[in-house]
């Protein structure tokens, strides 16, 4: 069973513009949240993360949402440039720090 | 630049040869991962060691082993790669509660 689901395979925006990912889960146990950032040929690059106690951590053009009782959280990117473009990894960990990855969605930032 | 360095980048084997990807860090971690990701789908969890200590993800298939002789080094062996073995490794590395480092990954070919 999926635990982590990130339900767009890909998402198009228009350079300058809001790029939103979003990312469920299920196990109500995850209590830190995290975005990679992968580039091809080239490993994952950790992002930004958010506890569970907060419901927002921004970082520059990059602001993660936790929404604790819909079990949701989302990356906002503004504005999205084109070296934006890549995979998004969302990700959560309970105790231990052992991750569960959702499948990822590819940004492409159209300039 | 301190980092995490996969070998080799990319590795053909076999159907039942056995096999050895290795990782290396420069950032004196204490926990080191190794993450298997099959096309379009998330990493997934194989095992991980803190410091000395070998722990193994409950799923995860006897042929598949892992060493790690030192701080700096972790190799994962597969004994008798079968087709579905398949895919990109990850290693990654991390200290205890804070986000995870990763290698570029190696690409793993069974002919």
């Amino acid at each position: 069973d999926q635990q982590v689901k990130q339900n767009s395979p890909s998402l198009s925006v228009q350079e300058g513009r809001i790029s939103i990912l979003n990312c469920d889960y299920t196990n109500s146990m995850f209590d830190y949240f995290l975005w990679y950032k992968k580039y091809p040929a080239e490993g994952p690059t950790f992002l930004i993360s958010i506890s569970s106690i907060k419901d927002k951590n921004e970082d520059g053009r990059f602001t993660v949402f936790l929404n604790k009782s819909a079990k949701h959280l989302s990356l906002h990117i503004v504005p999205s440039q084109p070296g934006d473009s890549a995979v998004y990894f969302c990700a959560a960990s309970g105790y231990g720090n052992k991750l569960v990855f959702g499948a990822g969605t590819i940004l492409r930032v159209k300039s | 630049d301190a980092m995490v360095i996969q070998n080799p980048r990319y590795q053909v084997t076999q159907f039942g040869k056995p096999v050895t990807l290795s990782c290396s860090q420069t950032l004196n971690h204490n926990v080191m991962y190794w993450y298997q990701q099959k096309s379009s789908q998330a990493p997934k969890l194989l095992f991980h060691y803190y410091d000395k200590d070998f722990n193994n993800e409950a799923d995860t298939p006897d042929n598949f082993q892992s060493r790690r002789p030192n701080t700096s080094f972790c190799f994962l062996d597969i004994r008798s790669p079968g087709l579905g073995d398949a895919a990109m490794y990850l290693c990654a590395t991390s200290r205890p509660d804070q986000p995870q480092h990763f290698g570029d990954g190696t690409r793993l070919s069974i002919l």
